[in-house]
């Protein structure tokens, strides 16, 4: 069946300029995981959710970062004022249940100038 | 705080020979352990997962893992490597007490040497 996917699968953008990346879980997962891998690193933890809300969005670097999922699907991650410092490769994830394994999507990787 | 560490950022191994990843990690909670490799341009793929039960773990393309909680590990091996598993390997722990939020250690390239 269809994967996690996720679009733009890149995307160039002005510093200051407002972008949104989009994700597409597996369909029935519950459970949606957004990540920040920078160059070198492995992921970073931004915000989970159960359903339609937000879980826990700890992971979250400030409040230039917002992220929804309004009908339990299809989730939008947005970052406002964008600076060189966001750019990574944006990982998206789902789960069956909270408890499940995660399966990732191919990532959108953000270059922000 | 939860962390994971992968002491080896490379390690180069010739066709046919063994390998071991190192996986070491510190939690306050009863972990879930994993196993993801991802290629250059490629998102993560899960290689193997140890949630209870058997410590030693099988996943796909030859690998196992064993989780030891006395030392905090949870080493990847293969015993013959194949230069289709040149990849960036990533060690990463969760647990339902976090919300299952994914700690990962900061990746193990593999070159696999002919």
């Amino acid at each position: 069946g269809a994967g996690v996917s996720q679009t733009p699968s890149n995307k160039v953008t002005e510093k200051g300029k407002y972008v949104e990346l989009r994700c597409d879980p597996i369909s029935g997962h519950t459970a949606l995981y957004w990540y920040r891998q920078s160059l070198g690193q492995g992921p970073e933890f931004l915000i989970y959710f159960q359903g339609t809300g937000a879980a826990d969005d700890s992971g979250l670097p400030n409040d230039r970062f917002f992220a929804v999922r309004p009908e339990g699907s299809v989730s939008t991650l947005k970052i406002q004022r964008t600076e060189r410092g966001d750019s990574a490769v944006y990982l998206c994830a789902s789960s069956l249940r909270q408890q499940d394994t995660q399966y990732f999507g191919p990532g959108t990787r953000l270059t922000v100038l | 705080a939860q962390s994971v560490t992968q002491p080896d950022i490379h390690i180069t191994v010739s066709e046919g020979a063994s390998l071991e990843l190192r996986c070491n990690y510190s939690y306050g909670a009863t972990p879930y352990l994993f196993w993801y490799v991802q290629s250059p341009g490629q998102g993560l793929q899960l290689l193997l997962k140890y949630f209870s039960g058997d410590t030693l773990v099988q996943g796909i393309k030859g690998f196992e893992a064993e989780f030891k909680r006395s030392q905090s590990s949870f080493n990847l091996r293969k015993p013959s490597v194949h230069w289709s598993d040149a990849a960036e390997y990533f060690c990463a722990v969760g647990a339902q007490e976090y919300g299952n939020k994914l700690v990962f250690g900061a990746g193990t390239i593999l070159r696999v040497k002919s």
